[in-house]
């Protein structure tokens, strides 16, 4: 089954302790990105890749990292997570540019930092 | 500044009634344009889309939008909600030459037996 699937999908952890959010996809697809979904500010980009080892920032990008050595992972990474990135995050591919190919969408990752 | 409104973060209708879920947007190019539906739990699913060619769009499960470059809107409607339509409903703009899109707030649709 063609799908994107993140892990873990509920996470509770504290200020400054570094966690990564993995997410994969198993349909060859070119361009991936990652989304963050906050009450009344609908989905903002944070991090997207267009390709293996290319990546580029998005509309939030600050205190999250991204990297892309393998076509099908995307993990975001947050070095010292803080209160203010509690938030619903979701990964997305698409077969390339979004604008002209649909993007799929993980399932979402809810993550709290106290 | 260049924006995406969903007027109405919440919306009711009665099951069978008439759905309209309204988006406008700001850009000083033609836009791209997109509506998502993302169902309870679930990531976004595309429901359609314009980018150029005829300006009224239909998509999945019976929605249309309808681009109005004079109003600047790209509107959301169904003739006859159905309970399973209950969700929420998010448009997508491209802004100027961004390789991006640009969200709106998120409207939910609450369909009433």
């Amino acid at each position: 089954e063609a799908q994107v699937t993140q892990n873990p999908r509920y996470l509770i952890t504290v200020t400054g302790k570094k966690l990564t959010v993995t997410c994969s996809q198993n349909m060859n697809h070119e361009y991936m990105s990652w989304y963050r979904q906050d009450p009344g500010l609908g989905l903002r980009q944070i991090y997207y890749s267009m390709n293996v080892e290319v990546t580029d920032k998005g509309d939030v990008p600050e205190g999250y990292k991204v990297s892309r050595k393998e076509k099908r992972n995307f993990p975001l990474i947050l070095e010292s997570p803080s209160p203010n990135q509690t938030s619903l995050y979701f990964c997305a591919s698409s077969l390339g540019d979004p604008l002209s190919y649909e993007q799929y969408f993980g399932p979402g990752t809810r993550l709290t930092v106290t | 500044a260049q924006s995406v409104t969903q007027l109405g973060s919440h919306v009711s209708v009665s099951e069978g009634a008439l759905v309209l879920l309204r988006c406008n947007y700001s850009s000083s190019v033609p836009p791209y344009l997109f509506w998502y539906v993302q169902y309870p739990n679930q990531g976004l699913q595309l429901l359609l889309k314009y980018t150029t060619g005829a300006t009224l769009v239909k998509g999945i499960n019976g929605f249309e939008a309808e681009f109005k470059k004079s109003e600047t809107s790209f509107h959301l409607t169904k003739p006859s909600a159905h309970m399973s339509d209950a969700a929420e409903y998010f448009c997508a703009v491209r802004m100027g030459s961004a390789r991006q899109l640009t969200f709106g707030s998120g409207t939910q649709l609450t369909v009433l037996p």
